[in-house]
Order: C-alpha cells, then sequence, then structure tokens
C-alpha cells in the first residue's frame, strides 16, 4: 500500500518545540523527505532520510526508522514564520521510480 | 539562473475546453513531475517523467495527458474529460527519480 499518514493540525508557542509525526506503509522504499509550504506558495525542501536516524539542519531535525516506517520533522526554537504546512514524501513506494506525498500537517505557532 | 518555471500564474478556461500548462526547467534534471493540489489537502501525482520521451502515469492521469520531447519541458493538458479541474498545479523536476525535487511557483487553474 502507499498510505502516507501524517496529522492534520498542530498548534505550538513560538520559542517552543514541536514534533510532525509522518508514518507509511511500503513495499519498496527508497528515501523519505521533508518539505515545508507556505499558503498559496510551492513546497521548498526540507530534509531527506535515507538512512535510520537522525538527520540535523539548524533548527530542523528529521528522523528515520525504515523497520517501523515512521518519520518525524522536529522543529526548535519556534518562530512565527514557522506556520506553514509541513509535508511528509516517500519515494520509491511499490517499488515505482516516483515520489508520494501526504495530505500534510498544517501548524500554526502563536506568539 | 538555473530553476524550474511555470506559465501562467492564474488561468481561466470555460468548461469543456482543453489548456495546456507550460513547465520548463534549466536545471540539467532528468525527471519531471505534476502534481494537483487542492485546497487544504497535500500534492496528488498526475505524471512524472524519468527521461525524454518516456513518462508514467500518477495516481490522478484520467484527463490529463503530457508529453516529454524536449529534457527541459514538461508541458500538461488538462483535457475537458477531468470532471474536476479547477485546482493549484505544481511541477517539479530532479536530478533523478526519488531525490530532492524543486518545485515551479505553480499554475491556479479556474475553469467557469
Amino acid at each position: 500500500g502507499q498510505n502516507i499518514d501524517q496529522p492534520t493540525e498542530m498548534t505550538a508557542t513560538e520559542g517552543a518545540i514541536v514534533q510532525i509525526n509522518c508514518t507509511y506503509q511500503t513495499s519498496g522504499f527508497n528515501g523519505l523527505f521533508w518539505y515545508q509550504q507556505h499558503a498559496g506558495e510551492a513546497p521548498t525542501f526540507l530534509s531527506y532520510n535515507v538512512l535510520d536516524g537522525l538527520e540535523e539542519k539548524g533548527r530542523f531535525s528529521s528522523f528515520l526508522s525504515r523497520s517501523k516506517g515512521y518519520s518525524y520533522l522536529l522543529l526548535k526554537e519556534l518562530q512565527m514564520k514557522d506556520s506553514a504546512s509541513y509535508l511528509c514524501a516517500v519515494g520509491g513506494l511499490d517499488n515505482n521510480n516516483d515520489m508520494r506525498f501526504g495530505a500534510g500537517t498544517r501548524l500554526t505557532v502563536k506568539p | 539562473d538555473g530553476g524550474i518555471t511555470q506559465s501562467p500564474k492564474y488561468l481561466f478556461r470555460k468548461e469543456g475546453q482543453n489548456v495546456t500548462l507550460s513547465c520548463e526547467q534549466n536545471l540539467n534534471h532528468d525527471a519531471m513531475y505534476w502534481y494537483r493540489q487542492d485546497p487544504g489537502q497535500g500534492l496528488r501525482l498526475i505524471y512524472y517523467s524519468q527521461i525524454v520521451n518516456d513518462f508514467q502515469k500518477g495516481d490522478i492521469a484520467e484527463g490529463y495527458s503530457v508529453s516529454r520531447e524536449k529534457k527541459e519541458s514538461f508541458p500538461l493538458t488538462v483535457t475537458s474529460a477531468q470532471k474536476n479541474p479547477t485546482a493549484f498545479y505544481l511541477c517539479a523536476s530532479s536530478i533523478r527519480g526519488v531525490d530532492e525535487q524543486f518545485f515551479g511557483p505553480g499554475t491556479r487553474l479556474t475553469v467557469l
């Protein structure tokens, strides 16, 4: 199957930490990607995981467990500009050479 | 500057008309993709192409057609067979399949 699940909405406070989870069911896997999308704009790349473990990039980190079909995106020191949708995408599902996106998590950062 | 462009940004068409959305990239990427996004939802794959003169259907290909005659260009035609064509259309490219994707600014199509 190709189900990619992530929470629909989350709310957090400026300066806090938030974790956005993503689970996927797959019979083939070539990598997991996280994208940020502000309303009305195109998505922009945040991170890529192909091996198990944590990838850190500034305030953003992404974790992958291939055996569990699970990833999370961790945002630290939240800023108001982090209010956006965060899209989880999986490459190579069902052994196809393509990319499938989850429905996205809309994060609202409040003062 | 290297990048991926889509035109036009906004497009209005009457019901029953075919319309072609442009997507051009000068990143020398092999792979190109078309996605559809409806309000409050994620991206759904329409078509993708890994190489010139070859393309594959995505999850929602019905009512759409594409061509890949040049590496730089991957136009999408929304045909009259597409039942609900009003949406935000995003084109993307990557060096190869399953790699970081670079997105164009999108075309917002409204069918009246």
